[in-house]
């Protein structure tokens, strides 16, 4: 099965900046499709913070960017708050297995 | 309000069936694709299968392929997941979730609250 990679955590201090990766392969991100960015916070359904590889859904802050390159792709959380405790997800379409993939997910920690 | 409740979840022994619905609200169900997605406990979110709008095309991830059946029915707003010969690894929180954007790429939105599936002796 494959999968989209990321760091299994990132933490920082309130109002620090920190950055969740993405690695794909040739077969999803590399091959052109978009990468798309959830939130689950404790106990939720997931929510979508980023579509589109770099687009915010209205009512989410601009705390949050994301962008793509190559096989990659990267989400940004700016200014920190304890409310981004969650865990976050990237997720795209791979041509090799004709279906969805998510990545293995990153929990973000505030300090 | 957009909402997507999902229902048939419960404890099922091995090699047994299931099935799962999702009535949606709010919003044109029968213009949308639609996806199921599961999350086992504690682990990632698993992309499971998904239908397009006219029921023409379907998905499935290799693991549930040749067990389970993706449905719906637009004129009650409905999705099912009819889950055949489960095993322990099926074992997971499923949600139905909408295709919002165009083609492969569209993305979850919006999620029901999930129904729970424990496949267990």
């Amino acid at each position: 099965q494959s999968v989209l990679t990321q760091p299994p955590s990132v933490s920082g201090a309130p109002g620090q900046r920190v950055t969740i990766s993405c690695t794909g392969s040739s077969s999803n991100i590399g091959a052109g499709y978009d990468v798309h960015w959830f939130q689950q916070l404790p106990g939720t359904a997931p929510k979508v913070l980023i579509y589109g590889n770099s687009n915010r859904p209205s009512g989410v802050p601009d705390r949050f960017s994301g962008s793509k390159s190559g096989t990659s792709a990267s989400l940004a959380i700016t200014g920190l708050q304890a409310e981004d405790e969650a865990d976050y997800y990237c997720q795209s379409y791979d041509s090799s297995l004709s279906g969805y993939v998510f990545g293995t997910g990153t929990e973000v920690t505030v300090l | 309000e957009v909402q997507l409740v999902e229902s048939g979840g419960g404890l099922v022994q091995p090699g047994r069936s299931l099935r799962l619905s999702c009535a949606a609200s709010g919003f044109s169900f029968d213009d949308y694709a639609m996806h199921w997605v599961r999350q086992a406990p504690g682990k990632r979110l698993e992309w499971v299968s998904s239908i397009s709008w006219n029921s023409g095309s379907v998905g499935y991830v290799d693991s549930v392929k040749g067990r389970f059946t993706i449905s719906r029915d637009n004129a009650k707003n409905s999705l099912y997941l009819e889950m055949n010969n489960l095993r322990a690894e099926d074992t997971a929180l499923y949600y139905c979730a909408g295709a919002y954007g165009s083609g492969s790429d569209n993305w979850f939105d919006p999620w029901g609250q999930g129904t729970l599936v424990i496949v267990s002796s």
